[in-house]
C-alpha cells in the first residue's frame, strides 16, 4: 500500500515553455501533498504544500506564480512550471501522507531538463 | 543551528558489519521521526518510523529514539552492498503544523564488499 505515482518521469522542454507534472496517490486519499525539488548531490528542498480544495502554501523564496499547484481531488495534485528556464532544471518529487502518523510516501520523481 | 542535523559522511563499513546512522533535532516538541533511504537518482523510500522513546526493530533495521537527548538513530545489521545509499532523517514538528516534515541533509552510507 501507500503508492504514489508521478508523470512524466522525465521531460525535456525548451526555455519559455510550461511543463505540467502530475502526482497521484494510487491506493489512499491524501488531503495534503507536498512538492520538493532536489538538485544533484543536494538535499531535498520543500517547495510547497498542496491542499485539496484550497490554495497551496509555498515555502519562502518559491515563486507561486512560476510554480502553479492545483490539488483538484483527494488523489491528484499537479505542479506546473511556467515559462521554464534552464535554472529550473532539477528533480521534482511529490509526496503524500495517508494518515495521521505524519509519514510521507514519495513518488518516483520527474527529471526536468530545460534547454 | 539546523533543525535536523546529520553527518553527511560518507560512512564506510565493511559488508556484514553494523552501520550506525545518527540524527539530532532542535525542536523538543517534535512528535514523529522517520528514516528514508534514497538511492542515487531515485526518490526517497520510507524504511522506518518511530514515535516513542526506545527501540523499534524491523528486520535488519533498528530505529532508536531518545527524546530527552533529542536524538534518533538507525542501525543496520549485517550491512549489504545494496544498503549503500543516502539515509535521510525526517522529523515531524509539533502538532498544529501543516504536516510537513523537516529533513536532514542525509548521510551517505557505503558498504564495501
Amino acid at each position: 500500500g501507500a503508492v504514489v505515482s508521478q508523470h512524466p518521469s522525465r521531460v525535456i522542454c525548451k526555455s519559455g515553455t510550461s511543463v505540467k507534472i502530475e502526482c497521484r496517490s494510487l491506493d489512499f486519499q491524501a488531503t495534503t501533498m507536498f512538492w520538493y525539488r532536489q538538485f544533484p548531490k543536494k538535499s531535498l528542498m520543500l517547495m510547497a504544500t498542496s491542499n485539496e480544495g484550497s490554495k497551496a502554501t509555498y515555502e519562502q523564496g518559491v515563486e507561486k506564480d512560476k510554480f502553479l499547484i492545483n490539488h483538484a481531488s483527494l488523489t491528484l495534485s499537479t505542479l506546473t512550471v511556467t515559462s521554464a528556464h534552464p535554472e529550473d532544471s532539477s528533480f521534482y518529487i511529490c509526496s503524500a501522507s495517508p494518515g495521521q502518523g505524519g509519514e510521507q510516501y514519495f513518488g518516483p520523481g520527474t527529471r526536468l531538463t530545460v534547454t | 543551528q539546523k533543525e535536523v542535523e546529520q553527518n553527511s559522511g560518507p560512512l564506510s563499513v565493511p559488508e556484514g558489519a553494523i552501520a550506525s546512522l545518527n540524527c539530532t533535532y532542535s525542536d523538543r516538541g517534535s512528535q514523529s521521526f522517520f528514516w528514508y533511504r534514497q538511492y542515487s537518482g531515485k526518490s526517497p523510500e520510507l524504511i522506518m518510523f518511530i514515535y516513542s522513546n526506545g527501540d523499534k526493530e524491523d528486520g535488519r533495521f533498528t530505529a532508536q529514539l531518545n527524546k530527552a537527548s533529542q536524538y534518533v538513530s538507525l542501525l543496520i545489521r549485517d550491512s549489504q552492498p545494496s544498503d549503500s545509499a543516502t539515509y535521510l532523517c525526517a522529523v515531524s514538528p509539533p502538532p498544529g503544523n501543516t504536516g510537513k516534515l523537516i529533513f536532514g541533509q542525509g548521510t551517505t552510507l557505503q558498504v564495501k564488499p
